[in-house]
């Protein structure tokens, strides 16, 4: 149980170009979900936080309008990267939190590479 | 606030030696803490959790780690290390589940 997704594992996409990033709980609710950024070598950045129906909460220096925070329903995240440039290449992973519960559950994580 | 601080960014055993990752935590209230491994351009594993229950927490792949109050240190050990032990290793702590706050990582090297 408690298994979340990521769509897609990799992606490259051109500089200036926007890109979608899914995040799926696939056996249970996730009323909580959160972005991470991973840079080489190390550790988890949380970017935001988002709960179902709400607006994310970003975390100190995230650009809110560069990436974009989607929980529209209780299964379902999405980071879209805006105009994606060079230096937003990174490794992106989200994690999701059911009801009533304090442990998040890790996604496989999302390799973006911006050429 | 809430810390975590994994002495040794880097770590190298000999397969069959016993492997020690350090994990200290700051934390005002009592925590939960957890380790995870993670495998190159892999996500996060959750290899185990302390919760409030017994101090001595038992995990997958033969992994175990102790909290310890007084120290406020939560150490993974394995007693023989593995060829495919061979990863990044983190440690984490929240209070609410609301924000994880995880250490620098620690890679373990195992050496055949």
């Amino acid at each position: 149980g408690a298994v979340v997704s990521q769509h897609p594992s990799r992606v490259i996409c051109k500089s200036g170009t926007s890109v979608k990033i899914e995040c799926r709980s696939l056996d249970f609710q996730a009323t909580t979900m959160f972005w991470y950024r991973q840079f080489p070598k190390q550790s988890l950045m949380l970017m935001a936080t988002s709960n179902e129906g709400s607006k994310a909460t970003y975390e100190q220096g995230v650009e809110k309008d560069k990436f974009l925070i989607n929980h529209a329903s209780l299964t379902l995240s999405t980071l879209t990267v805006t105009s994606a440039h060079p230096e937003d290449s990174s490794f992106y992973i989200c994690s999701a939190r059911g009801t009533g519960t304090y442990e998040q559950y890790f996604g496989p994580g999302t390799r973006l590479t911006v050429t | 606030a809430q810390s975590v601080t994994q002495l040794g960014s880097h770590v190298s055993v000999s397969e069959g030696a016993l492997v020690l990752l350090r994990c200290n935590y700051s934390s005002s209230v009592p925590p939960y803490l957890f380790w995870y491994v993670q495998y190159p351009n892999q996500g996060l594993q959750l290899l185990l959790k302390y919760t409030s229950a017994a101090t001595l927490v038992k995990g997958i792949n033969g992994f175990e780690a102790e909290f310890k109050k007084s120290e406020t240190s939560f150490h993974l050990t394995k007693p023989s290390a593995h060829m495919s032990d061979a990863a990044e290793y983190f440690c984490a702590v929240t209070d609410t589940g609301n924000q994880f706050y995880f250490g620098t990582g620690t890679s373990l090297t195992v050496i055949p």
